[in-house]
């Protein structure tokens, strides 16, 4: 069965650091998402992306954060310059139909960021 | 910002009994509700998507309905078996983010 990949599954990084937290979303699906769940908090919209271009996002996603469909597989999230209170839990998720508010959505394993 | 939450935070049953949990969001600017079964160490895996008013949906043992005027959400498991071990998460979605609850911790003891 088809399913979203994240790579890696953990990574640390330096406060201040770039770091790209990469996905592969099911081949044929048409929408892209990213979720982040800090320890101990509810999970977080990110941001949707669309047609190659960013489609909603929230509060959280600030001039820091990034998303870029590289080629016709990957899905990236950059990180800027990470602070301390970016390590989270980082989920992908993509969605097969053309209303990203009512598909289902087939979710990554997650990257766990810790930003030291 | 939608405040979604979920009660109970956690649930023990055993084997065999039935069980159920709530989501609550505000009513308005609702569009649609999903449900998420999550175990751990594994990504969440969708369970149900509603968006009308008196929806019910079934997979198996688990159904779900949903009042809108209201703002709630009841989920069902009938015959709680070990393997519905997990943590069952709601998401509301607004026509153009998702607010996520807490989850609700299910442990079955056989």
């Amino acid at each position: 069965e088809p399913e979203v990949t994240q790579t890696p599954s953990h990574q640390v990084t330096q406060m201040g650091q770039e770091v790209i937290l990469r996905c592969v979303p099911i081949s044929n699906h048409l929408y892209f998402y990213w979720y982040r769940q800090i320890l101990g908090q509810k999970v977080e919209f990110l941001v949707s992306f669309y047609n190659n271009e960013i489609s909603e996002k929230s509060e959280i996603f600030d001039d820091q954060f990034s998303v870029e469909r590289p080629d016709g597989s990957n899905f990236t999230l950059k990180i800027r310059s990470t602070k301390l209170e970016d390590s989270a839990m980082y989920f992908c998720a993509s969605s097969d139909l053309d209303n990203p508010n009512t598909d289902t959505q087939y979710f990554g394993p997650g990257t766990r960021l810790t930003v030291l | 910002i939608l405040n979604v939450e979920q009660s109970p935070q956690s649930l023990h049953v055993q084997e065999g009994d039935s069980t159920n949990f709530t989501c609550s969001f505000p009513s308005s600017n609702f569009y649609a509700l999903h449900w998420y079964r999550w175990e751990t160490a594994k990504s969440p895996e969708a369970l149900f998507v509603m968006t009308l008013n008196g929806d019910e949906k079934k997979k198996g043992r688990i159904s779900a309905t949903l009042n809108t005027k209201e703002g709630y959400s009841y989920l069902y498991i009938k015959g709680s078996q070990p393997e519905d071990s997990a943590t069952y998460l709601c998401a509301a979605n607004t026509g153009n983010q998702f607010y996520f609850g807490t989850g609700t911790s299910l442990t079955v003891i056989p």
